[in-house]
């Protein structure tokens, strides 16, 4: 079992480009949370997708948008890069949202903002 | 708005001593309370949770005191070791409502030294 996958590593754009991450849940997963790490901070919760549409969004602008493909797997888009986007972007899987279980989360990628 | 917060920032521990983390959170309607484990390089990882209607729980050198009158909450690591190194963050869920969206402490880097 791999676990949950996230490409890519790492990621350095500058100001006002376009960004696209991406997540590969779990085997046997079917929800998926993204989280942004700032340095030195806790991770903040974005949104969450399952059966293919955003179902929680945190405190984020609509810079940030993402999509469930029909294998679970998840992207997280954001445009008009700002410095203060410079993070972690975390995500996690769960399976069975229908009840609450354990988060698994991925290494992550890191994205710098220049 | 931290929902969770999270003390102290960094905790230097002398291998085989007790390390403390504390918590504290205002909603009561979380009702799961995980601590996870992050090792640089790597996502966080579930270490130990623990419900509002126990007190304490136990898991071989990590124990989890909960207070739920006070709304506060401690990890404590037990013959602390160098392999304990790690940033720990301590988090809240309301596993009814928000079905997996975790709140997150802003973490503390902990160094145990030999």
């Amino acid at each position: 079992d791999a676990g949950v996958t996230q490409s890519p590593t790492h990621l350095i754009k500058t100001r006002g480009q376009q960004v696209t991450l991406r997540c590969s849940p779990k085997s046997g997963h079917d929800t998926v949370s993204w989280y942004q790490q700032a340095l030195g901070q806790g991770p903040q919760f974005i949104f969450q997708y399952y059966e293919e549409e955003e179902r929680q969004r945190g405190n984020f602008p609509d810079r940030f948008s993402g999509h469930q493909f029909p294998n679970y797997s998840s992207e997280l888009n954001v445009n008009a890069l700002l410095l203060g986007d410079s993070a972690l972007y975390l995500c996690a899987s769960s399976p069975d949202r229908v009840r609450y279980n354990e988060q698994f989360f991925g290494p992550g990628t890191r994205l710098t903002v220049l | 708005q931290q929902q969770v917060k999270q003390s102290p920032q960094s905790l230097i521990v002398q291998k085989g001593g007790i390390s403390i983390i504390n918590c504290a959170y205002e909603n009561t309607a979380f009702d799961y309370f995980p601590w996870y484990q992050q090792f640089p390089g790597k996502g966080p990882a579930l270490l130990i949770a623990i419900r509002p209607d126990v007190s304490e729980k136990k898991e071989g050198r990590f124990t989890i005191s909960f207070n739920k009158s006070a709304k506060q909450f401690s990890l404590h690591i037990m013959d602390s070791q160098p392999g304990d190194s790690a940033t720990y963050f301590c988090a809240a869920v309301n596993r009814g409502s928000t079905l997996g969206r975790l709140y997150f402490g802003r973490g503390t880097q902990l160094t145990v030294w030999p």
